[in-house]
């Protein structure tokens, strides 16, 4: 079965800095969601990576997908409070003709004013 | 509703007592997960709907564990006789299709403790 790792597990940073969180899959990605939960919240979607080299953005959130690397990486652009949570990364095996969601175990970040 | 909504949001249990969490998902959607965080862990599939076709109860932990759905729409996961172990963030979503790249939407999770 597919495995994803986060790394960081845990991230503390200034207000205003950037920072990067990575997802590494131990299969190839057929593509990749990446989720923010807040204490006591469900889990938000914030994008959505299909094909190798895509790259979105968001406010001031983007993230890419790396095919040959198996990897998809999330940069948050002058970091704010409002980005404290935790990001999980997801891949769904529907590639592979399974269905079922597989995640990493999540990137804590604590953003200090 | 708009979302995916989940009840209850909290619920404390004794242990060996049996509990439903309910799960009702975005209208239209034929999707159904269930899954469950523990303290420090990843988030654990545990099962899937998709339309009438038999569920995937693959990640079901033991045979106290069972859900329905009914209707194809509200979805009743049951824990018999729970243990402190069972005591997790338990989360269900919702999705369109069953295949292809949309987005699975999220409740807001029942907090379950077992004491």
């Amino acid at each position: 079965s597919q495995e994803l790792e986060q790394s960081p597990q845990s991230l503390i940073v200034q207000e205003g800095k950037n920072l990067t969180i990575n997802c590494t899959s131990s299969k190839t990605l057929y593509g990749l969601y990446w989720y923010k939960q807040k204490y006591g919240e469900g889990l938000i979607f914030l994008m959505m990576l299909q094909k190798g080299g895509e790259e979105k953005s968001h406010e001031k959130i983007t993230a890419k997908l790396d095919e040959k690397k198996q990897q998809s990486s999330l940069h948050i652009t002058a970091s704010q409070p409002s980005h404290a949570g935790i990001y999980l990364c997801s891949s769904d095996d529907s590639g592979a003709g399974s269905y079922q969601l597989t995640f990493g175990k999540g990137t804590k970040l604590s953003v200090i004013p | 509703g708009a979302g995916v909504s989940q009840s209850p949001s909290n619920k404390v249990t004794e242990k060996g007592k049996d509990v439903e969490l309910r799960c009702d998902p975005i209208s239209g959607h034929t999707a159904l997960y269930w899954y469950r965080q523990s303290l420090g862990q990843g988030l654990e599939f545990l099962i899937y709907f998709q339309g009438n076709s038999a569920p995937d109860k693959s990640g079901l932990p033991s045979d106290r564990f069972s859900a329905e759905r009914t209707g194809g729409s509200v979805s009743t996961l049951t824990i018999q006789r729970t243990q402190q172990e069972d005591s997790a963030v338990y989360l269900c979503a919702s999705s369109s299709s069953n295949r292809g790249w949309t987005e699975a939407f999220f409740g807001q999770g029942t907090r379950l403790t077992v004491v």
